[in-house]
């Protein structure tokens, strides 16, 4: 199983754009990157998910360099409504959620 | 609403007691997984059906059982309950047998054993 490492915490303003990395040195071959974000006392819920290279959808874009070893999740223009804990997952059989990373949007 | 729906939303019960948490996943999805997420910690993965069939175990206590249906409903059942089990159970559901995939988050039941 790919363990993975990311921030604990970070804070950011309203209108900035956000980035998020996420650790995976051990990844395999056939192991995708998926990224859900989790509001409190609510169920996860996914976000984005990538092989290689640059992923985007109307909420986030994923950016995995080509040694897949690391991945970032891109925020942009944050408001305060995205204040969440988010968590990087990797591995087909990996349903372990890290501790996630806490990020705080001031106003 | 992601489509995955738990039953009850809260509970309330005594030390020592017996509860079943009840899951209906999404339509068509075949996967269902587990999680116990206590006050201000991470999500504990606790176990993963998948058409029926155990797949995966994490880190469920002996006092916990769950088991799905052919109707591909789950139950979580927690026996001998204690203090400390007061959390939220989150049931999710994928239509692959991997939750490296977009997996989905019922709202939760919230425990509270006192």
């Amino acid at each position: 199983l790919a363990k993975t490492t990311q921030p604990i915490s970070m804070d950011s303003y309203e209108g900035q754009e956000v980035n998020i990395t996420c650790s995976h040195n051990n990844i395999a071959t056939n192991d995708y990157i998926t990224w859900y974000q989790q509001f409190p006392s609510q169920g996860p819920r996914f976000i984005i998910q990538g092989y290689k290279t640059k992923v985007t959808n109307e909420v986030a874009s994923l950016f995995i360099p080509a040694d897949r070893k690391s991945s970032t999740l891109s925020l942009p223009r944050v408001s305060l409504s995205d204040t969440a804990v988010y968590y990087c997952l990797v591995g087909i059989n990996d349903m372990r959620f890290g501790a996630g990373t806490r990020l705080t949007v001031k106003p | 609403d992601s489509g995955v729906t738990q039953t009850p939303k809260h509970l309330i019960t005594a030390t020592g007691q017996r509860v079943t948490l009840r899951c209906s996943p999404r339509s068509g999805d075949l996967s269902v997984y587990w999680y116990q997420q206590s006050l201000d910690q991470g999500l504990q993965f606790l176990i993963q059906y998948y058409n029926g069939e155990e797949r995966a175990k994490g880190n469920i206590l002996e006092r916990f059982s769950a088991q799905q249906f052919p109707d591909l409903h789950s139950e979580l059942n927690l026996s001998s309950l204690e203090l400390g089990d007061s959390a939220l159970y989150f049931c999710a559901s994928s239509s692959l047998p991997s939750m490296n995939t977009e997996a989905f988050f019922g709202q939760g039941t919230r425990l509270t054993v006192v």
